[in-house]
């Protein structure tokens, strides 16, 4: 099993739309966790941190339940600038500081 | 700041053939990482350091080799290059604590025919 897995869409939603994304992870022990988001081509860069009491930056909302290991991310008033692929990324204990992501999630926001 | 720097961009070889993908980084991070990532796969990590002269290998280090002489630079060596490596490649730092964010370069997409 997979350590961090995703649904990979594609979601396409209409402009102004809200979306949520949703994570699972298999080490009870992980302790950190992220977004990332990842254009076409492109290198990933960090969207949020995931922190236990939830976080918010702008229009973005991510959540964790360590009880059920699952993330998630909801964005708001989609624009057509959120089209792209959104990774969950878990820290791995296993491997000094590295990063398990999971395969990503295919985001089209349509006009 | 460059940030994190990778070359080449885009590199062809023919099965057999050796190269080395350079990555460098200017933030003074301790931790520097490779990751492969193939269609449908994800990002997988090849090998990481979490300081000069200190490497470890990932998830699939098999074919490649790396070295760890300067904080700055953390080369990837292919030994002899196969199909199976035609993936795009990136190089990632940090500072070495839990839940620092990591930076990426901006890749090196390699085919080996």
């Amino acid at each position: 099993r997979k350590e961090v897995e995703q649904d990979p869409g594609p979601f396409n939603v209409p402009e102004g739309a809200t979306v949520a994304f949703n994570c699972t992870y298999s080490n009870s022990a992980s302790q950190s966790f992220f977004w990332y988001r990842q254009d076409c081509r492109k290198e990933p860069k960090l969207l949020m941190s995931v922190y236990s009491s939830g976080n918010e930056d702008g229009r973005f909302t991510a959540q964790l339940n360590r009880a059920s290991q699952y993330i998630s991310l909801l964005i708001r008033d989609s624009k057509l600038s959120d089209s792209a692929t959104y990774l969950c990324v878990v820290n791995a204990l296993n491997s000094g500081y590295a990063l398990n992501f999971g395969k990503g999630t295919s985001l089209l926001v349509t006009p | 700041n460059a940030g994190v720097t990778q070359t080449p961009k885009f590199q062809v070889l023919k099965t057999g053939q050796s190269m080395t993908l350079q990555c460098a980084q200017d933030m003074n991070h301790e931790y520097m990482s490779w990751y492969r990532q193939d269609p449908g796969m994800g990002l997988r990590l090849i090998h990481y350091s979490v300081g000069a002269g200190i490497t470890d290998q990932g998830e699939v280090p098999n074919g490649y080799n790396v070295s760890r002489s300067t904080t700055e630079d953390f080369p990837l060596r292919l030994l002899s290059a196969a199909p199976s490596q035609t993936s795009v490649y990136f190089c990632a730092s940090s500072y070495v604590l839990a839940g620092e964010t990591q930076y990426f370069g901006p890749g090196t997409r390699l085919l080996v025919l």
